[in-house]
């Protein structure tokens, strides 16, 4: 069964300050995706990684994949409050062939809250 | 164009009622997924459909879930004689399948249950 694990669950941080939120997983899979959830709202897909070594940038955040280590980073730079939010990664099970059951298992995500 | 549409957006119940949650998929995707999330927690894989395929059946907690699709588009859940453990936001989700897709999955607002 595979295991998706998201390190922190929570985080309080200041503006202005750098961290990693870090998933790790538990079986072979070379596709990972990002996701952020505003409090009361869906999931907004932020990267998808596709490939051992992808990395990925849209302004202040940063996802990387290394899938020998079954690891992805997504790194925040100089946070501002607008990125509070939660964010979850997401494995998919299997190479993606575009058929058969295919869904995606995700990770408890991270709460992450940035201060003024 | 139109995103993942879920309704109701919002449901209360007494327990061992039964409820219907419906979720209209992007227009041409292919698959369609439902999560279950409860407070606090990831996304819970229940169902997938693609196509005429038989769906995947196997994320479904028990007997009293089922769900259908009908004609490859709109899809209802169904949860028979409603528990309290069954309250939770029910995320709908739907993805293209075709060459060169990444297997993102795109998400509605969610159907939020509460069961008394």
């Amino acid at each position: 069964e595979l295991k998706v694990e998201q390190n922190p669950l929570f985080l309080s941080m200041q503006e202005g300050k750098n961290y990693t939120i870090y998933c790790n997983y538990s079986t072979t899979s070379d596709r990972l995706y990002w996701y952020r959830q505003d409090p009361g709202k869906s999931l907004e897909s932020l990267f998808v990684l596709l490939s051992n070594g992808a990395v990925k940038q849209e302004g202040r955040l940063m996802a990387s994949l290394d899938t020998k280590a079954r690891l992805s980073t997504l790194h925040i730079t100089a946070a501002v409050h607008d990125l509070s939010a939660t964010y979850f990664c997401a494995v998919g099970t299997a190479p993606y062939s575009g058929g058969g059951a295919d869904g995606l298992t995700f990770g408890k995500g991270t709460h992450l809250i940035i201060q003024p | 164009g139109a995103g993942v549409s879920q309704s109701p957006s919002n449901k209360v119940t007494e327990k061992g009622k039964d409820v219907e949650l419906r979720c209209d998929p992007i227009s041409g995707h292919t698959a369609l997924y439902w999560y279950r999330q409860s407070l606090g927690q990831g996304l819970e894989f229940l169902i997938y459909f693609q196509g005429n395929s038989a769906p995947d059946k196997s994320g479904l907690p028990s007997d009293r879930f089922s769900a259908e699709r009908t004609g490859g588009s709109v899809s209802t859940l169904t949860i028979q004689r409603t528990q309290q453990e069954d309250s939770a936001v029910y995320l709908c989700a739907s993805s293209p399948i075709a060459g060169g897709n990444t297997g993102e999955l795109f998400f509605g607002e969610g159907s939020r249950l509460t069961v008394l």
